[in-house]
Parts: C-alpha cells; structure tokens; sequence
C-alpha cells in the first residue's frame, strides 16, 4: 500500500466547505484513493473512491491531480455532525490505516 | 440489509477466560475482517477471510483466533488474553476485492481483559 500523508487536525466553520488534503506521492497506477471517516466510538464509515477522475457523491466530493500524487476531499458544506476523524488510503487490496486527519466543526 | 452487526457490544474478560466476539453481516459479501483499534489510534488490520478461507494472518499471537464458519458469520475466539489486549475490535466486510464498494465496518466490541 502507498503511504499516505495528512494533516493531524483541522477546523472548519459549520455551514461552510471542508477541504482535506491527502498526499500520495508514491502510489502506483492500479491503487485507489479511499477516504473513510471515523466517528468517536463508532467503525469507520466509507465515504468516497476514486482512481483517477474526480467523484462525487452525497457525501462528498474526491479531487484527484492529475499526476495523482495528491487528493483533496471536499464536504461541501459541514455540519457538527462531519466531527470526525477521515482517513485516506491509497491501496490495491487491503486497507491500511494511517493516522488520518482529526476534523473539528465549529459552530 | 446494508449492515454489519457486531455483538456483543461490550464485553470485560479474565486473563484466563475464553470468549468469542461475533460479527455477522447478508450482503453478500464475500470477505471479512478483524480489526484492532487501542485509544486515539487508527484501526490495525488483523485478520483477512476471503470465500471463507483465512487469506491474511497479520501476525497475531496465538491467542486470537479467528473462524468463519460460513460466508455471513465470522467469530473471533479469545483465550488467556493480556490486560494490553484492551481495545476496540472491529469487523468489516467486502466484495473480494473491495475495490468498487469500500468496506462496510460493524460498531465494534470493546474489549476489556481484566
């Protein structure tokens, strides 16, 4: 699995854009970009995919560069509710937890 | 259903207890895990079954041990665990390869060895 970098914590005010980074610099051409997102005490939840053109669900939307050396997750518009910690894994099989982001909504 | 279903919720064991956590899931999926998760940690890959057969041993003590005895149901069977084996563990399932859905993950048992 490519190894992943994100921040360790972010904030973002309620009702506007959350913008996550994600740096995969070393991942190969056959990994996905997942993001998941953990709630405190709850499993994680999937949220988006991707492999080299940009997604978007109800959720979320998922940016891939060109070179997909990085991605950015975008919540359109948070609420308390996206608190959480998301992760973001580059991977072919397996899924492989690295230290994720830590997301504060602010009211 | 959309779920995974993991019971029980919570559960407090003697060192020299033997326990099983049970993880269910009727999406058809094809493959499980075992997830290990210590406080203010992300998730830590254990154990991976694919068509009911152990694919992926993430070189767990003996301890542990897992079992899917069909393709909705996979156990984990605890015996003389350590005080340090006090964690979250979770469960997850996939299509087999997981790629085009991501894993659906259970809520998890907390696990307390006393």
């Amino acid at each position: 699995d490519a190894k992943t970098t994100q921040p360790p914590s972010m904030d973002c005010a309620e009702g506007r854009a959350a913008n996550l980074p994600c740096n995969h610099s070393t991942i190969s051409g056959n990994e996905y970009v997942y993001w998941y997102r953990q709630i405190h005490s709850q499993g994680p939840q999937y949220i988006i995919h991707g492999l080299k053109n940009n997604e978007t669900n109800e959720m979320a939307s998922l940016i891939i560069t060109e070179d997909r050396k990085s991605s950015t997750l975008i919540l359109p518009h948070a609420t308390l509710r996206d608190t959480a910690v998301y992760y973001c894994i580059a991977r072919d099989d397996k899924i492989i937890f690295g230290k994720g982001t830590r997301l504060h909504i602010l009211p | 259903d959309t779920e995974v279903t993991q019971t029980p919720k919570h559960l407090v064991m003697g060192m020299t207890n033997k326990k099983s956590l049970k993880c269910e899931q009727h999406m058809g999926h094809r493959a499980m895990y075992w997830y290990k998760q210590k406080a203010k940690k992300p998730p830590e890959l254990m154990f991976v079954y694919s068509y009911e057969k152990l694919s992926i041993n993430e070189s767990v003590p003996s301890r542990f041990s897992p079992e899917c005895p069909n393709s909705s149901l996979l156990n984990l069977h605890l015996h003389a665990l350590q005080p340090e084996d006090s964690a979250l563990y979770l469960c997850a399932s996939s299509t087999p390869t997981g790629k085009n859905y991501g894993y659906t993950f259970g809520s998890g048992t907390r696990l307390t060895v006393v």
